[in-house]
């Protein structure tokens, strides 16, 4: 069974700083997707970026990037340039071919002004 | 496309009692999923539907859930006889046609709260 664990239950991060937030997975698998998802307080589920496992390039979207790394069965997000309007809950996500969505537990960032 | 659309969002109950939530997808989507969310937790994948077909159920999905997506477009989850330990967010999410990997996109959820 496919497994997402993210270690850190919460973060922290100065605006305008930069953080990382951890994520490694487990899986059999060759081929599968890795997504990272921001749900704001009482606020529905939304996609940050995601990342296809056959490409070695690491995914870009403005100011949030990843690290994948597929032999370690990492994938961590990196957010520049922090925002106030970037605290939320912060999960990462597994899902091979059309099959269902596995989550972690979710880090719960705080941006502090 | 206005996007997941969830009712009721917010349900309060007394043990016992039978709740119903809907869930109406993104209408190209075909794929829809039930997932419950726990306070501080991530989404638990409960069960997911192609079209009509109900293709895969979570052993979460005890005798006491039954989902249903009878015409392909909006889907019914069900509880029977809630539990307090069925207090939760039911989230639903819908995504694009089986080959095309990629987002589940979320509605807002229904948060059930069993007293």
């Amino acid at each position: 069974a496919q497994t997402v664990t993210q270690s850190q239950p919460e973060m922290s991060v100065q605006e305008a700083e930069t953080v990382t937030l951890s994520c490694t997975y487990d899986t059999s698998e060759s081929d599968y997707y890795l997504f990272w998802y921001k749900q704001p307080p009482s606020r529905q589920m939304i996609l940050v970026i995601r990342q296809e496992a056959y490409k070695q390039q690491n995914a870009t979207e403005n100011r949030f990037s990843v690290n994948f790394q597929k032999a370690a069965k990492s994938f961590s997000l990196k957010i520049s340039d922090s925002q106030l309007g970037d605290a939320a809950m912060y999960f990462c996500a597994y899902r091979r071919g059309d099959n269902d969505m596995r989550f972690g537990a979710g880090t719960r960032l705080t941006v502090k002004p | 496309d206005t996007g997941v659309s969830q009712n009721p969002r917010h349900k309060i109950t007394k043990r016992g009692q039978n709740v119903t939530f809907r869930c109406d997808p993104i209408s190209e989507h075909n794929r829809l999923y039930w997932y419950r969310q726990t306070l501080g937790q991530g989404p638990e994948f409960l069960t997911y539907f192609q079209n009509e077909a109900q293709l895969e159920k979570s052993r979460l999905l005890s005798d006491r859930f039954s989902a249903e997506r009878p015409k392909g477009s909006f889907s019914t989850l069900e509880i029977q006889r809630t539990e307090q330990g069925d207090s939760a967010m039911y989230l639903c999410a819908s995504s694009l046609p089986a080959g095309v990997a990629g987002e589940l996109f979320f509605g807002e959820g229904s948060r059930l709260t069993v007293l």
